[in-house]
């Protein structure tokens, strides 16, 4: 079936570097959203991203979708300690119907 | 209500017991998941309700877990003969339909369910 690995595992920073999230699904994805999960909270809608290449931005996060549609990424810049969470991305595989497979996700720490 | 409602948040049942976890959607919201979330680790997949079309069981690890959605709204998930190994947070969203593509999931609190 369908996986969806997210890399790094774990990621620790200090406050004011930058920090990235890759997903890679094995199979190709119709669309791509990415979900942040503070920790003892639910996931929490961040994007959704539909075309092929496609790059958004909000504020300090930039989202891109791979050209193949098997792989994102998610970059902060400048971290704050207010972006401390579980980072997951979650895709259907196209053709798949509208089952979301999530990510592996990716543990975001920030020290001062 | 505002959001997605699950109760209870919390459960504590021995081996062997039967265990039911209700989700109450946003309404007007036609899809709707289950996943499970063990400590520290990813979401689950476990179901999938959209509108009256039959549920996707894809991810239901046994045939001890069953799910229903009555009346396109509110969904029980069931677990019967618990065990140890059952013990996570069960997660329930909902979503609109696009007619396209999965929309947004909003997620409820969660039920922890413990194993004893």
């Amino acid at each position: 079936g369908q996986q969806v690995m997210q890399i790094p595992q774990y990621q620790h920073v200090q406050e004011g570097e930058d920090f990235t999230t890759y997903c890679n699904s094995s199979t190709t994805l119709s669309n791509i959203q990415w979900y942040k999960q503070r920790p003892g909270g639910h996931p929490v809608f961040l994007i959704q991203l539909v075309k092929s290449g496609e790059v958004k931005k909000q504020k300090r996060l930039t989202f891109q979708f791979g050209e193949a549609k098997k792989n994102s990424s998610l970059h902060i810049t400048a971290t704050q300690t207010t972006d401390v969470g579980t980072y997951f991305c979650a895709g259907p595989a196209a053709g798949g119907g509208n089952k979301l497979t999530f990510g592996t996700g990716t543990q975001l720490k920030v020290e001062l | 209500g505002a959001g997605v409602s699950q109760s209870p948040s919390n459960k504590v049942t021995e081996k062997g017991k039967d265990v039911e976890l209700r989700c109450d959607p946003i309404s007007g919201h036609t899809a709707l998941y289950w996943y499970r979330q063990s400590l520290g680790q990813g979401l689950e997949f476990l179901i999938y309700f959209q509108g009256n079309s039959a549920p996707d069981k894809s991810g239901l690890p046994s045939d001890r877990f069953s799910a229903e959605r009555t009346g396109g709204s509110v969904s029980t998930l069931t677990i019967q003969r618990t065990q140890q190994e059952d013990s996570a947070v069960y997660l329930c969203a909902s979503s609109r339909w696009s007619g396209l593509r999965p929309g947004e999931l909003f997620f409820g609190e969660g039920s922890r369910l413990t194993v004893l």
